[in-house]
């Protein structure tokens, strides 16, 4: 079954550092996205990609991130200077069709990268 | 955007039934979703439920939906300790869904 995937499983670095976290989903999909979890808070919206270009954004997703889709099959995370606050679970997300409030859709995700930032 | 709450932790004895609880804030969202992951996997979608239903059910999983209330629920009946993992509810975004911090359950032999 097809899944998504995403390396590393687990990053460190020093803050100030630039991270490139990296996913490569679902080959048919057309829409992509990321979302983190604070260990222990809830899994929040970083942004989504469409037809190569961001789609929609949360407030998160600041100056110090960007992603993009430089080949046919992955789609990256950047994170300019990475912050002690932007320790946390990365995930990659992809799926076929576009949803939102009225249609029903699946996103399919990766296991995660775990960024700690210190 | 929609606001999505759930506790944090479960721990049921294997053979009863497990209720996970969500509350929600958006009273306009059509599709409620739970997804579940295991240990070292990435989310993955169990079941949705349309707003214009009060139950879905799925063999052991039933779906129970409360739009006065805004309450959403998970039932598992005949909890096994397969299904121990991190249950979230999610409600839609525009372009994306908006998460719980999930409930951790745990299967007690």
């Amino acid at each position: 079954e097809p899944e998504v995937t995403q390396t590393p499983s687990h990053q460190v670095t020093q803050m100030g550092q630039e991270v490139i976290l990296r996913c490569v989903p679902i080959s048919n999909h057309l829409y992509f996205y990321w979302y983190r979890q604070i260990l222990g808070q809830k899994v929040e919206f970083l942004v989504s990609f469409y037809n190569n270009e961001i789609s929609e954004k949360s407030e998160i997703f600041d100056d110090q991130f960007s992603v993009e889709r430089p080949d046919g099959s992955n789609f990256t995370l950047k994170i300019r200077s990475t912050k002690l606050e932007d320790s946390a679970m990365y995930f990659c997300a992809s799926s076929e069709t576009s949803g939102g409030a009225d249609v029903s859709y699946e996103q399919y995700f990766g296991p995660g990268t775990r960024l700690t930032v210190t | 955007g929609e606001d999505v709450e759930q506790s944090l932790f479960l721990s049921v004895r294997e053979g009863d039934s497990s209720v996970i609880n969500c509350t929600y804030t958006d009273s306009s969202s059509t599709y409620l979703y739970w997804y579940k992951q295991e240990p070292g996997a990435g989310l993955q979608l169990l079941t949705y439920i349309f707003s214009n239903m009060d139950m879905k059910q799925d063999q052991r999983l039933t779906v129970l939906l409360n739009k006065k209330d805004k309450h959403l629920s998970l039932r598992i009946a005949d909890t096994q300790t397969g299904d121990s993992a991190i249950y979230f509810c999610a409600g839609p975004g525009a372009n994306n869904l908006f998460f719980g911090t999930g409930t951790r359950l745990t299967v007690i032999p």
